[in-house]
């Protein structure tokens, strides 16, 4: 069974401050790694995706990949209130014609002025 | 910038009824999946369409689940006999090869 694992959280940070959030996922033969936003209620939303080892920086979010770890993160810089939210890490497996993504729980995380 | 747009955004259905949900995906996309979330808990893969066929289907995927592509434009999840435990968010998503998947506003499908 492919699993990735996510903190539940609350994790709180203050406006400001950075927030770093985690995931790790048990299929060896990943290749795709996405970081969706979702707000109480509604869709996932994309934030991030890196599929090599090491960092990937746009705007105030950077993601980082370490493969032989089994491990991604997710870091916002200056974190706002309105990044409160509930943060979806995601792995692509699949074959040829096939991309499923297995999500993980996801992080609330909560910024407060 | 294009979207997944989904209709209903709010189905109400009694158990044992049929019900159709339809997305229409990004137009150049390709690839086409269904998602739901029960509340509370993860977005679960359901099953992925490419090339006017199933690439990929899960365990809960059972045989009261179908998915059609009925012209060039929409694609619909059906529901044929609707359980208590359906009751749930629905999302359709798009992509291109290799590309990150985007995802439509979801159904919210309650069962009494």
């Amino acid at each position: 069974q492919k699993e990735v694992e996510q903190n539940s959280g609350p994790l709180s940070v203050p406006e400001g401050a950075i927030a770093s959030l985690n995931c790790t996922y048990s299929d060896r033969g990943s290749q795709s790694f996405f970081w969706y936003r979702q707000y109480s209620g509604k869709s996932p939303e994309l934030i991030m995706f890196i599929y090599s080892n090491g960092d990937k920086e746009d705007g105030r979010f950077t993601a980082q990949l370490n493969k032989a770890s089994q491990y991604v993160s997710l870091l916002i810089r200056d974190s706002q209130p309105s990044d409160s939210a509930t943060y979806l890490c995601a792995v692509k497996t699949g074959g040829r014609n096939t991309d499923k993504l297995i999500f993980g729980t996801g992080t609330r995380l909560q910024v407060f002025p | 910038e294009p979207e997944v747009t989904q209709t209903p955004s709010h189905q109400v259905t009694q158990m044992g009824q049929e019900v159709i949900l339809r997305c229409v995906p990004i137009s150049n996309h390709l690839y086409f999946y269904w998602y739901r979330q029960i509340l509370g808990q993860k977005v679960e893969f359901l099953v992925s369409f490419y090339n006017n066929e199933i690439s990929e289907k899960s365990e809960i995927f059972d045989d009261q689940f179908s998915v059609e592509r009925p012209d060039g434009s929409n694609f619909t999840l059906k529901i044929r006999s609707t359980k208590l435990e359906d009751s749930a968010m629905y999302f359709c998503a798009s992509s291109e090869r290799n590309q990150p998947q985007h995802f439509g506003d979801g159904t919210r499908l309650s069962i009494l």
